[in-house]
């Protein structure tokens, strides 16, 4: 099945930018999505279709993919945005949608 | 806007099944592909299955092949999620979550999780 790579956990300090990164064979053909996940509380959907975003999300997260990584990039970091991100694509397999194993944004 | 409204915690034995529920309430017009997406504590997301907006049709990921179900009532806009033989391991936050922009990618609409305890 297909695989999903994330770092464990990322730092920045507010004001600064963060970039998160989502590997996966051949992601350049496929649309990834990404879901902000806060503590106790259900995953929303922040990025959609490689860099769209939904209504209602902030100009300062966006997306991007380059060779075989998606970024996702959340520009002026705030307190608020300390969360797990997890991205997800959907593939031509047995178990079609798969999500990486998420990331921890902490807010120094 | 949709809202997705779960039933309440559960608290399972090993060996036991438990069904748990999952309603769309506002726009209730059309129905939409659902999955059920679970998390252990402490871990990611792991996708579990899909139903698609009849009811008829259902996917389901290998390593749940023959312990779950997932069924809907489309008269009242409800979607269900059975697991049965439950193991320790089981015990997790489930999530439906709809595609109500019918993208069949990506998941947009998510229930706030059902918690399923399984412990002797």
């Amino acid at each position: 099945s297909y695989v999903l790579a994330q770092p464990p956990s990322v730092s920045v300090a507010p004001g600064q930018t963060a970039r998160i990164t989502c590997g996966g064979n051949n992601i350049g053909r496929k649309s990834v999505h990404w879901y902000q996940q806060k503590p106790g509380q259900a995953p929303v959907l922040v990025v959609y279709d490689d860099s769209d975003r939904p209504s209602g999300i902030p100009e300062r997260f966006s997306g991007s993919k380059s060779g075989n990584t998606a970024t996702l990039t959340i520009s002026r970091v705030e307190a608020g945005d300390e969360a797990d991100y997890h991205c997800q694509v959907w593939d031509d397999s047995s178990d079609p949608w798969v999500f990486g194993g998420g990331t921890k944004l902490t807010v120094l | 806007q949709v809202q997705l409204v779960q039933s309440g915690a559960e608290v399972k034995k090993p060996g036991a099944s438990v069904k748990v529920s999952c309603k769309a309430a506002g726009d209730t017009s059309t129905h939409h592909y659902m999955h059920w997406v679970r998390q252990a504590p402490g871990q990611g997301l792991e996708w579990m299955g899909i139903i698609n907006p009849s009811g008829v049709s259902t996917s389901y990921a290998q390593k749940f092949q023959g312990r779950v179900t997932m069924t809907r009532d489309t008269s009242t806009s409800t979607v269900y999620m059975e697991l049965s033989s439950l193991r320790s391991d089981d015990t997790a936050v489930y999530y439906c979550a709809g595609d109500y922009s019918n993208s069949r990618d990506y998941m947009d609409v998510w229930g706030k999780g059902t918690t399923v305890t399984v412990s002797s």
